[in-house]
């Protein structure tokens, strides 16, 4: 089966713009989880979605902010962006909280 | 904050030897899981361990769990140059079982000399 896709891959933006994120999990891969990796701070969890509804947050601020489709794909939106926004940010969907999570490749975002 | 830690940091081996990564957490678990990142790549899983689980092989990769130290060790037998990457441990919490919120680790770089 296909496996979780994230686009786009590659981003560059300025400070102050903000920017979409798209995830598409693998079929019957209900939840989704989004991360945030940096060399400072490693892998940090941002949010889950499930059935369309935040079912966990992480300790970010609300410049960053998701959703997720009744088809389970998923966005996160980050808004005026910062320079230390620029990360690689991975999504995951997952079957149950017991299973493993499947990750897509990552966007890496840049910010100028 | 992270609630897993690993050691080492960094490890540099040669093809054909073991390596060993260890990885602590602070608060009970659910479960514990590994996971290997190849450079500028997403996260593949590599093994998932329950907390009620001590040993779990698949491969070449044994995984150990000790809940009362609050520890796990991944083993990685007859390494090879492909194994070369980043390896992550990632706690799922006790009370939250049904969610997706993983705890990572800062991660153990491998480097498999061939």
């Amino acid at each position: 089966k296909a496996g979780v896709t994230q686009t786009p891959r590659y981003l560059i933006k300025t400070r102050g713009q903000q920017v979409t994120l798209s995830c598409s999990p693998i079929s019957g891969h209900r939840s989704v989880s989004w991360y945030q990796q940096t060399p400072g701070q490693g892998l940090q969890f941002l949010f889950e979605y499930f059935s369309e509804t935040q079912r966990n947050k992480g300790n970010f601020p609300g410049r960053f902010s998701g959703r997720q489709f009744s088809n389970s794909r998923s966005e996160m939106n980050v808004s005026t962006l910062e320079l230390g926004d620029s990360a690689l940010y991975l999504c995951a969907g997952q079957a149950d909280g017991n299973q493993p999570q499947h990750f897509g490749d990552g966007t890496r975002l840049s910010i100028l | 904050s992270q609630q897993g830690e690993e050691d080492p940091q960094a490890l540099s081996i040669q093809e054909g030897e073991n390596a060993t990564m260890n990885c602590s957490y602070k608060t009970s678990i659910n479960n514990l899981q590994w996971y290997r990142q190849n450079s500028g790549r997403g996260l593949v899983h590599l093994i998932l361990i329950r907390s009620n689980e001590r040993e779990k092989h698949s491969g070449r990769l044994r995984v150990t769990l000790d809940t009362s130290k609050k520890s796990s060790s991944l083993l990685i037998t007859a390494s090879r140059a492909a194994d070369t990457a980043s390896y992550f441990c990632a706690t799922g919490f006790r009370g939250s079982s049904n969610t997706g919120k993983l705890i990572f680790g800062q991660g153990t770089t491998l480097q498999v000399k061939p």
